[in-house]
This record gives structure tokens, sequence and C-alpha cells, in this order.
């Protein structure tokens, strides 16, 4: 059974960082891309970040460019977001997603909730 | 960036009517591969999204044929052939063209 597990997610201040960790398991982690997608309280889903299976290629939503930075350790068989110099605007559940290929998000997370407040 | 429109934002559906949610996207989203990857997604209250349709038309597994996609190029349809209770929720459309994006949300409720 495939499953994601996130976790990381907590009470952060304006200018601060955040590391979240997502643990796969149920398939072979390293055939996949593996995407972080996040939801505002009451929003929609915004699409955060992707990283190919050997973690050579990466991309990034614009809001993300220059203070996230996605990476993946296929031996743990898990995905990461680190997330710096944190806005107020970056307070969203974050979710983990598998991505079969060009967004084809197959299998999600539960999320974990990032709250950016002083 | 590629801008997903959905339309309605909400709907609200007697049970075992047909409905209906389009999705225009700013460019066409034909990949150079031929396939076009418009995806719908569904998300019940306090539950993660889950994959309804991939692109364009194909259901998802254990999706029920009572979904529907269809359309080309920047035009795209997720119909719901007989609307039950079960399909309450907030649906979304997605291109997977460049850069995901993802459609504002068409809530539906049952009348």
């Amino acid at each position: 059974e495939v499953q994601l597990v996130e976790s990381g997610g907590g009470l952060v201040q304006p200018g601060g960082s955040l590391r979240l960790s997502c643990s796969a398991s149920g398939f072979t982690f390293s055939a996949y891309w593996m995407s972080w997608v996040r939801q505002a309280p009451g929003k929609g889903l915004e699409w955060v970040a992707n990283i190919k299976y050997l973690g050579d290629e990466k991309y990034y939503v614009d809001s993300a460019k220059g203070r996230f930075t996605i990476s993946r350790d296929n031996a743990k068989n898990s995905v990461y977001l680190q997330m710096n110099s944190l806005r107020a605007e970056d307070t969203a559940v974050y979710y983990c997603a598998r991505d079969v290929k060009f967004g084809e998000f197959d299998y999600w997370g539960q999320g974990t909730l990032v709250t950016v407040s002083s | 960036d590629i801008v997903m429109t959905q339309t309605p934002l909400s709907l609200s559906v007697t049970p075992g009517q047909p409905a209906s949610i389009s999705c225009k996207s700013s460019q066409s989203l034909l990949h150079s591969d031929g396939k076009t990857y418009l995806y719908w997604y569904l998300q019940k209250a306090g539950q993660s999204p889950q994959l309804l349709i991939y692109e364009v038309s194909s259901r998802f597994s254990g999706v029920s044929d009572r979904f529907s996609g269809s359309g080309s190029g920047t035009d795209f349809t997720l119909k719901i052939s007989r609307v039950e209770a079960e399909d309450v929720g907030v649906y979304y459309c997605m291109q997977g063209l460049h850069l995901w994006t993802f459609g504002q949300g068409t809530k539906v409720e049952i009348k």
C-alpha cells in the first residue's frame, strides 16, 4: 500500500525557517517524481515544487524560488522542503504527492500545517 | 504562467441530476508528445485531494464511471452524469504542461 506521511509543520515567526519531510512507503520511491502542493486556509490548491527521480531536476512556483529548496534522499525514501524567509502568506497545509508524470498526482499525504505568525 | 479558469465556482445539484464544470487554460495544453496534460481532482471536506481524471478523459483507478472528462486545446469539461451525495466537495482542474497550476476550484453541494 502506497503511503505518504508528512511531518515538520508548526508555528514559525516571519523570516524564520522550517523543514518539512515526507516519508514514502509501498512503492519504488526512486522511480517517481515527487511534488509539494500547499493550501492556504480556506483557499485553493497551489503546486509549490517538484523533484525528479535522482534529484537532478527541480522546479518551483515563482513565489518559492530563492526561498524554498526541495530535495530527496532515495535511501531513506523521503522528500524534503526546506523553507526559509517565511512569510505570513506561506501559511498553509503542505501536502506531498507522488507525481506519476506531468502533474498526475495519484497519491497524496495527509498534509502538515505550517503557520507563519508572530 | 498558465492560468486555469474554472466556471462556475459553485454548483448546487439535485441528487440524480447531471453536473458540469468548465475549465479553460490561458494557452493550449497540448504537449509536444501529442498528449494533453489536464487533470481533475476532488477534495472532500477535511481530506486530501484525490485524482479523478488524468490526460483529459482517462478515469483514475476506482473512479466511478459517472465521472467523465472531455475537451482539447484550452477548453475542458468535467461531467458527472448523476450526482450522488458522496460527490460533494471542491473540484479542481490542473495543467501539467508547464509548472503545474490549478484552477480556483468549484464547490459542488447537494440541494
